[in-house]
């Protein structure tokens, strides 16, 4: 059984630039949800995709937005960035089936530094 | 809209001390809550859910519906209890909320 992976673990953008982060779902997940964690904070929700829609999202503004493929890997990206972006994102995966949903798993996260 | 409250930043204890992390939740329908618990350099993991009422690594934690709590406790912290722990409420089936955490130090 494969866990939830995220990628790049690190990175540093420009003010302004764009930044798209990956995430391998567990094997045998359907749902793929998002967070930012600011620091000192707990993680906030972004947004959830399940069978490739979004199904649900946080606070957040437009220039954040995602994309879920047929294999349940999801893309966050966001455009524009402002140095308040700057935090750590957290993909987590969880089954979504007739009895709800199961417990999420979360990745090691993608360290975004905006300068 | 639904809220997680974790009034304590940070808290100490000894060894075989026991221990409590407070959790206040603020929701209008039926919540799930969960423990969520982050050693150093791991990542965020699961601790137990309130509707599998089990002890896990001897911690546990009752939904108190009256007073919207879900404390954690356990009765004798070990040092390899260390680390920072978050309560969570999901609705929907949909997102998780976080609340800011508590950083649990257990002194030897």
């Amino acid at each position: 059984e494969t866990g939830v992976t995220q990628s790049p673990t690190h990175l540093i953008k420009t003010r302004g630039q764009q930044v798209t982060l990956r995430c391998s779902s567990q094997s045998g997940h359907n749902t793929v949800s998002w967070y930012q964690q600011a620091l000192g904070q707990g993680p906030q929700f972004i947004f959830q995709y399940y069978r490739e829609e979004e199904n649900g999202r946080g606070n957040f503004p437009p220039r954040f937005s995602g994309l879920q493929f047929p294999n349940y890997s999801s893309e966050l990206n966001v455009n524009a960035l402002e140095l308040d972006d700057s935090a750590l994102y957290l993909c987590a995966s969880s089954l979504t089936g007739g009895r709800g949903n199961t417990e999420a798993f979360f990745g090691q996260g993608t360290r975004l530094t905006v300068v | 809209a639904q809220r997680v409250t974790q009034p304590e930043k940070l808290l100490s204890v000894f060894k075989g001390a026991p221990v409590e992390l407070k959790c206040n939740y603020s929701y209008s329908g039926s919540p799930e809550l969960f423990w969520y618990v982050q050693y150093s350099r791991q990542r965020l993991q699961l601790l137990l859910r309130h509707i599998s009422r089990e002890s896990i690594k001897g911690f546990t934690a009752d939904l108190n519906k009256g007073e919207t709590s879900f404390h954690l406790k356990k009765p004798f912290a070990q040092e390899e209890d260390s680390a920072m722990y978050y309560c969570a409420l999901r609705m929907s089936a949909r997102q998780l909320t976080f609340g800011s955490g508590t950083q649990l130090t257990v002194l030897p």
